[in-house]
């Protein structure tokens, strides 16, 4: 999984307990990224960073917010679980999404999570 | 609006018996397709990047075609190992975040 480690890879939680997902990575890429996969949809983009301390909102960002203070790490926190944030989600790395050899965005094996 | 669509959900083949997934994309400007595999409990995994219509790239029993409108990923004499979720991106040229399809269900039978 080109070195990115997501955990946990399992969880269950209650309805308005706060969860935080941790990606890291070991290939310094300086994008990573969080998506969402669900029955029915397409990978869909909830936030995403293009440096240390600089993120920004995907299609879907409402109710969660995400951290990143080193280049490896990127969290994705739920502040108040619900039952509608039940779903895999998934961690990409990306070297520069602009450069046509450096675009590819590379996936961590996913967090299933499910809240109760 | 940007989109893409993939189809069909799902397809059954026999193993040997080639086919083609395909994915049909309506962007303001392409940057560029990207086809991925998926396998289950796993995150995707790149295969191809096309980049301009006509331009054909293979990787194995695999090959991804492209033109304005739409790709094709042709599998021939695919094989049970084959078996996985394909999924199509593409990279509008208004920013640089992927649009992801619903992806394709294959399944090969021995």
């Amino acid at each position: 999984d080109a070195g990115i480690t997501q955990s946990p890879r399992h969880k269950v939680t209650e309805t308005g307990t706060p969860v935080t997902l941790r990606c890291h990575q070991t290939e310094n890429h300086r994008y990573m990224y969080w998506y969402r996969q669900d029955p029915g949809h397409g990978l869909r983009l909830i936030h995403y960073s293009y440096g240390v301390k600089d993120t920004d909102k995907g299609e879907v960002s409402d109710g969660y917010s995400v951290s990143r203070s080193k280049t490896e790490d990127f969290l994705l926190t739920l502040e108040s679980a619900t039952s509608s944030q039940t779903s895999v989600y998934f961690c990409a790395i990306s070297e520069n999404p602009g450069q046509s050899a450096k675009n590819i965005q590379y996936f961590g094996a996913g967090t299933r999570l499910s809240v109760l | 609006e940007d989109q893409v669509t993939q189809s069909p959900e799902a397809l059954r083949l026999q193993e040997g018996e080639s086919s083609s997934l395909n994915c049909s994309y309506t962007v303001s400007g392409l940057r560029g397709l990207f086809w991925y595999r998926q396998d289950p409990g796993k995150g995707p995994e790149f295969l191809f990047t096309l980049y301009s219509a006509g331009e054909e790239k293979e990787k194995e029993r695999l090959k991804a075609t492209l033109t304005k409108k739409e790709s094709f990923l042709h599998i021939t004499a695919p094989k049970p190992e084959d078996s996985a979720t394909y999924l199509c991106a593409v990279k509008p040229y208004s920013n640089y975040q992927l649009i992801w399809g619903a992806g394709t269900k294959l399944i090969i039978k021995p």
